[in-house]
């Protein structure tokens, strides 16, 4: 079974200072992980996805995350935050079967400050 | 790129009524298609994959019979949920897996509002 653990509920920063969104997953197969953003009442957009290639991931919007193996994290970050960077985060998972099934953390609450 | 439409965006209905939700891949064909719930502050669950010409495979706890998913074709699912309660509210989202493995694009969600 996979899992995914999103530390903090609500992060807030302030405009142009680092954004840090951390994950951490359970799972018992290599996994594929994503970061996804989700807009009010809009559906999710993919930020990033980590596929077993580079453990440093580039993604949209100037965000990337770092896959460490050992400590079982993905986390999320920004070197300068944006108030547009306001918004829901998720973590996902799924496994490298192909199910395409997503295993989703219960999502941060990013604000951003002027 | 790939877009999947999901109509309608919002829908109050009364309690009892059923309310069809539409997802909709479009310039791409999906086999497969994934309907998800999600809880006000809380995460995305998974309901149900969608088959393309075959029974929806629902997740543990989710009921079938209330929650009744179609996939008639290569790019509409619909999901229906009958005789819907207050509890029933929520915001649904579908995904369906695009060309590139392990990438999936979502609709927009649906708000459902049950009085």
């Amino acid at each position: 079974a996979q899992s995914v653990t999103q530390l903090g509920s609500h992060v807030s920063v302030s405009e142009g200072a680092l954004v840090l969104l951390r994950c951490n997953y359970s799972s018992s197969v290599p996994p594929y992980l994503f970061w996804y953003v989700q807009y009010p009442n809009q559906g999710l957009q993919l930020l990033l996805k980590y596929t077993s290639a580079a453990t440093l991931v580039k993604g949209i919007n100037g965000f990337e995350a770092e896959f460490k193996k050992s400590e079982t994290s993905f986390h999320l970050t920004k070197p300068s935050a944006h108030m547009s960077d306001a918004a829901e985060y998720f973590c996902a998972v799924s496994d490298q079967g192909g199910s395409e099934k997503l295993v989703f953390g219960k999502g941060t609450k990013l604000t951003v400050n002027p | 790129g790939a877009v999947v439409s999901q109509h309608p965006s919002r829908v109050i209905c009364k309690s009892g009524t059923s309310v069809k939700i539409e997802c909709r891949s479009l310039d791409f064909q999906a086999t497969t298609m994934f309907w998800y719930r999600q809880f006000p502050k809380k995460s995305l669950m998974l309901m149900a994959t969608s088959n393309e010409g075959s029974k929806a495979t629902y997740e543990q706890g989710v009921e079938k019979d209330k929650f009744l998913i179609n996939h008639a074709s290569l790019t509409l699912s619909t999901l229906t949920v009958t005789s819907a309660h207050p509890e029933d509210s929520s915001f649904y989202i579908c995904s369906a897996p695009g060309l590139a493995k392990n990438i999936q694009y979502f609709g927009a969600g649906t708000r459902l509002s049950v009085l």
